[in-house]
């Protein structure tokens, strides 16, 4: 089974351009979440999505970035302006809705963002 | 709020050594608590998990036990290899089950 892909693995832009990021989740996995990893810090969840509803978006810095998710599959997150603050790694994870409390969070392998 | 902590690294052993990264966590609900480990160029897997108090999670030779009173999940190996060279993050769950917050991580480094 495949995992969740992400794409693409590097960008490179200069500050004020527009970037967009592309996460295909694990099939069947009706919750997505994109986080922001920091060089030397964990990830900080910046969307949840619950099939094509964002369910939590409080740490979305909504000024500059916003999130979709079409038909509650794939999802794009997109930059627009980028800042030089924003060079960071962006992980995209999924899950499935199953018995207990947790259901775990299956990652990618992140897209490296580079602003300059 | 919640709140993650884990020591600083990185962490150099040499093979074969006993290794311990520590966690601790803000003490709010009964959270169930993970750790996950990044190799080089890839993503986050989950590592272990425990989801009450006492109970250890353990898998690949790691083990952690769910420590209330000490507000604590460490990670524990006996004995690293090389091959578990990799970046290490100890998180909670929010008291939903739909989130988690991550300390910091730990970059292990293992020489032969």
């Amino acid at each position: 089974e495949a995992g969740v892909v992400q794409s693409p693995r590097y960008k490179i832009i200069e500050k004020k351009q527009p970037v967009a990021f592309w996460c295909n989740p694990i099939s069947g996995h009706n919750t997505l979440y994109w986080y922001l990893q920091n060089l030397g810090q964990g990830p900080e969840l910046l969307i949840r999505y619950e099939n094509e509803e964002a369910v939590d978006d409080s740490q979305l810095p909504k000024d500059r970035f916003s999130a979709e998710r079409l038909k509650g599959v794939d999802s794009t997150l997109k930059i627009q302006p980028a800042e030089l603050g924003d060079s960071a790694v962006y992980l995209c994870a999924s899950s499935s809705r199953g018995v207990g409390s947790y259901n775990e969070q299956f990652f990618g392998p992140g897209t490296r963002l580079t602003v300059l | 709020g919640n709140s993650v902590t884990q020591m600083e690294g990185p962490v150099t052993l040499s093979e074969e050594a006993f290794l311990t990264i520590n966690c601790t966590y803000t003490a709010t609900g009964y959270p169930s608590l993970f750790w996950y480990v990044q190799y080089p160029g890839e993503g986050l897997q989950l590592l272990l998990k425990a989801t009450k108090a006492d109970d250890k999670g353990s898998n690949k030779g790691f083990e952690a036990t769910y420590r209330k009173e000490t507000t604590s999940f460490h990670l524990e190996k006996g004995s690293v290899q090389v091959s578990d060279s990799a970046v290490y993050f100890c998180a909670r769950e929010n008291n939903a089950g739909n989130m988690l917050t991550f300390g910091g991580g730990t970059r292990l480094m293992v020489k032969p």
